[in-house]
């Protein structure tokens, strides 16, 4: 019954890749987030959809495209993956008036 | 730019109750504060908000004074599992913007 889950947990890959990391909320929220946390552990917000449309947009290159079939997924597309984008990337989910819930992160890995 | 100010870090005694305090003096009259807690890398996790009067959930008390321009989170009896960077964040909208928080270590 976990609120916020996050597929996958681990992902390593190549330079160069297109990968992708699905998360789904069970909550009934209708905002989803993306944050992303690097090595120096600050926690920035990369991405917000309210009912599947895009209200924040964090000045993330367009190799991020976040695609929200149904308000309650959100996932993340990276393409051409460089090695800064080596980090933990956390997905949440809230409303305006309810507190976020996070995921368990994804860990991603650039060879 | 940071609107919340809070110690780099602290210890706690385990079983005493931890204190962790945090100024926001450019707190507006609609921001909320919230409290999260991220433990070795998992998600961060709400612990509590409030807009003005003091909040008690099962995991801790907030304390906000009159003026709004500080407040403090009690953990009534602070365990190991307690050990945690803690974030004190201002917010009107829900849009949480974390700092680098409090690294809180329970020490036996």
């Amino acid at each position: 019954d976990t609120a916020v889950s996050q597929t996958p947990k681990y992902l390593v890959t190549q330079m160069g890749n297109d990968k992708s990391i699905k998360c789904e909320q069970n909550l009934g929220h209708d905002t989803m987030y993306w944050y992303k946390q690097d090595s120096k552990k600050f926690l920035k917000i990369m991405f917000s959809y309210n009912n599947k449309e895009l209200i924040i947009n964090e000045t993330v290159p367009n190799r991020f495209s976040p695609k929200s079939p149904d308000k309650a997924h959100l996932n993340l597309h990276i393409n051409s993956l460089e090695l800064g984008d080596s980090a933990v990337y956390f997905c949440a989910s809230g409303t305006v008036d309810q507190p976020q819930h996070f995921g368990d992160g994804t860990r991603l890995s650039i060879l | 730019d940071a609107k919340t100010t809070q110690p780099p870090s602290m210890d706690c005694a385990e079983g005493r109750a931890a204190n962790l305090p945090c100024n926001h003096s450019t707190i507006s009259g609609n921001e909320y504060v919230y409290w999260y807690r991220q433990i070795h890398s998992q998600g961060p996790q709400y612990i509590i908000h409030g807009l003005k009067n003091n909040e008690t959930n099962e995991m801790a008390s907030l304390i906000i004074t009159e003026d709004r321009k500080s407040s403090t989170l009690i953990l009534p009896h602070a365990t190991l599992r307690d050990t945690a960077v803690y974030y004190c964040i201002v917010s009107g909208n829900n849009r949480l913007a974390f700092g680098k928080g409090n690294q809180v270590v329970v020490i036996p």
